[in-house]
């Protein structure tokens, strides 16, 4: 069965620092990966997609399907992305998403 | 773009009665809209898949009785749950997609909470 793990619930750094947000996956097809991002009292939104190979708010994610991680990194980090992060997996064609159980990002000043 | 919206944010209700959380897609025509589920501190889990027109198709462990889901329109999807519990408080995510190559986009949620 598919699955996605976040192993770390919180994360916490200070202004400037480097973050890497851990996402592994487990699924016997061809892998569609995300990053969603929820913001504090605001809804879920798309950060990036791994189809893309785009920087996102700095933010960059590659697939690595020998390792089945989808890491999320940035080289600065900034106050403002402090936020809850979510790493998802699509399956059945796209269709479906499975979320893993998400990092809380705290950036310090 | 890609604006969903979902209502009411907040519900009250006594054990018994029913719910009915309404979910759209205000810019765009949303093929496909996914209804969730998020316990405190847990991430979402999907409950059900509905295609408009069509029947909704219900996850594994997910009382199809229980949660009705309706996609009559494009544009609207609405998640009634009957008969309300206390159990069946959570926080109810919806989503929705154009193109199934398109991801989804999410509503703010509805907290629903029965006494």
């Amino acid at each position: 069965a598919q699955r996605v793990t976040q192993p770390e619930k919180l994360l916490s750094v200070f202004k400037g620092a480097p973050v890497e947000l851990k996402c592994n996956y487990s699924y016997s097809g061809s892998p569609e990966l995300f990053w969603y991002v929820q913001y504090s009292r605001q809804r879920l939104q798309l950060l990036l997609r791994h189809i893309s190979r785009e920087s996102i708010k700095g933010f960059t994610a590659d697939l690595n399907k020998g390792e089945t991680s989808f890491h999320l990194k940035k080289p600065f980090a900034q106050e403002e992305d402090s936020a809850m992060y979510y790493c998802a997996l699509a399956y059945t064609g796209f269709q479906k998403l499975v979320f893993g159980t998400g990092t809380r990002l705290l950036v310090s000043p | 773009g890609a604006v969903v919206s979902q209502h009411p944010s907040w519900v009250i209700c006594k054990s018994g009665t029913s719910v009915k959380i309404e979910c759209r897609s205000l810019d765009f025509q949303a093929t496909t809209m996914f209804w969730y589920r998020q316990f405190p501190k847990q991430s979402l889990m999907l409950m059900a898949t509905s295609n408009e027109g069509s029947k909704a198709t219900y996850e594994q462990g997910v009382e199809k009785d229980k949660f009705l889901i309706n996609h009559a329109s494009l544009t609207l999807s609405t998640l009634t749950v009957t008969s309300a519990h206390p159990e069946d408080s959570s926080f109810y995510i919806c989503s929705a997609r154009g193109d199934i190559l398109e991801p989804q986009h999410f509503g703010d949620g509805t907290r629903l909470s029965i006494l």
